[in-house]
């Protein structure tokens, strides 16, 4: 079974500082993809980057970038220079390729950005 | 584009009141669906997902059930609602493969 795990609840950052959060995974699938989400306050999830566990290369999204380490099983986003409006919820997922292609969620980590 | 429109945003029932969620997705065919709950501050639990017109499955046994009687319609139902109801419930879908899965804005249902 597919899991993920967010170790950390809680992220207190200054503005414009860089922030890295983290994200392991378990799977015995050889394809998945992984991704991480964002919500705010208001609740609606807004997906914010995407890794297939065959790319060669990390993927980026304008301020976020993902860590991909395939041996070590993480997927950790790293945003730069954050904005008071990344104060969020973010949560890591990992999706199978096979059968329902259900998408399984971390617990989060609530990410405050402080002025 | 595609869009997915998830009603009502809140919902306040008593105990033992039925439930209708409705879901639908607009510019796409054959979506899988998915519905999840959230409980205050935690993540996201699969309750159903649905691959295709009819075809359901559960995730974990309670007090809900789903049905998708249109392809891209999905409907969340109980017929007698629980305290342990209660909470953020959002539809989503997506395509075959590695895509994302896209969310409606949610549904807020506090059972009193």
């Amino acid at each position: 079974a597919q899991k993920i795990t967010q170790t950390q609840p809680g992220m207190f950052v200054q503005e414009k500082e860089a922030v890295t959060l983290d994200c392991t995974y378990d799977t015995s699938d050889p394809s998945y993809g992984l991704f991480w989400y964002k919500q705010p306050s208001s609740g609606e999830m807004i997906f914010l980057i995407y890794q297939g566990s065959y790319d060669q290369q990390n993927a980026t999204e304008g301020r976020y970038s993902l860590n991909f380490q395939k041996a070590r099983k993480s997927a950790n986003l790293v945003i730069s220079a954050s904005q008071l409006g990344d104060s969020a919820m973010y949560f890591c997922a990992m999706r199978e390729v096979q059968g329902a292609q259900k998408l399984v969620f971390g617990q989060g980590t609530r990410l405050t950005i402080n002025p | 584009s595609q869009t997915i429109h998830q009603w009502p945003a809140t919902l306040v029932q008593p105990v033992g009141s039925p439930l209708s969620l409705e879901c639908t997705v607009e510019g796409t065919s054959n979506p899988n669906l998915y519905w999840y709950r959230q409980a205050a501050g935690r993540g996201l639990q699969l309750l159903f997902y649905s691959v295709g017109i009819g075809q359901i499955s559960s995730e974990v046994p309670q007090n809900l059930s789903a049905s998708r009687p249109q392809d891209r319609q999905f409907i969340l139902s109980s017929k007698k609602l629980l305290l342990s109801d209660s909470g953020f419930y959002l539809c989503a879908w997506g395509r075959q493969g590695y895509s994302p899965l896209h969310f409606g804005n949610g549904t807020r249902l506090t059972v009193t």
